[in-house]
């Protein structure tokens, strides 16, 4: 699986969007880019997945570039409960096990 | 909406003593896993499953056993605790390998002292 590099931390004021790149740049064409985030230790939660095209949810938007070396997820309007650990991840298609690996991630702090 | 459900919560044991985390998920799921995760770090994958009856190891599987004798169950066991193994360990299933997202129960916080 490739592998991902995020920015540490990053601030967002409250009702702005928030702006999470992540860069895989050696993803393979088979290789879906997913997007976690964990409030709190709490048990991850699953936001959005893409493979080429860009893709929106209720939660977020994920924006893939065109050579898909890199993303972005974005939270429209950026609310407390949005302060978590997010973690980018790629996740090879067809393979027999499937499990996510995840790095450290990008601590994202909404402030009031 | 119970998705995957863990228990216990919270779990202190000695060293030595032996254990078993429990999984359940309703969502007729083939895949389940189990991973661990230590202060500051990501989550580590210790075993998964890709159905009843089929096991395999994950990157850190030494210290652990687990069975799949249904869809729904998972457990995870724990035979001689040790304190390495202070963790917080989620149990995730899917319908798929790749395509379809893991949900992820709550976790159970185990301390070995």
């Amino acid at each position: 699986d490739a592998k991902t590099t995020q920015p540490p931390s990053m601030d967002c004021a409250e009702g702005r969007a928030a702006n999470l790149p992540c860069n895989h740049s050696t993803i393979s064409g088979n290789e879906y880019v997913y997007w976690y985030r964990q409030i709190h230790s709490q048990g991850p939660q699953y936001i959005i997945h893409g493979l080429k095209n860009n893709e929106t949810n209720e939660m977020a938007s994920l924006i893939i570039t065109e050579d898909r070396k890199s993303s972005t997820l974005i939270l429209p309007h950026a609310t407390l409960r949005d302060t978590a650990v997010y973690y980018c991840i790629v996740r090879v298609a067809g393979g027999s096990q499937g499990n996510l690996i995840f790095g450290k991630g990008t601590k994202l702090s909404v402030k009031p | 909406n119970a998705g995957v459900t863990q228990t216990p919560k919270f779990r202190i044991l000695k060293i030595g003593q032996s254990m078993t985390l429990q999984c359940a998920q309703d969502m007729n799921h083939n895949y389940m896993y189990w991973y661990r995760q230590d202060p500051g770090m990501g989550l580590k994958l210790i075993y998964y499953s890709v159905g009843a009856g089929i096991t395999d190891k994950g990157e850190v599987p030494n210290g652990y056993n687990v069975s799949r004798s249904t869809t729904e169950d998972f457990p995870l066991r724990l035979e001689l605790a040790a304190p390495s193994q202070t963790s917080v360990y989620f149990c995730a299933s899917s319908y798929s390998s790749t395509d379809q997202p893991q949900h992820f129960g709550d976790g159970t916080r185990l301390s070995i002292l």
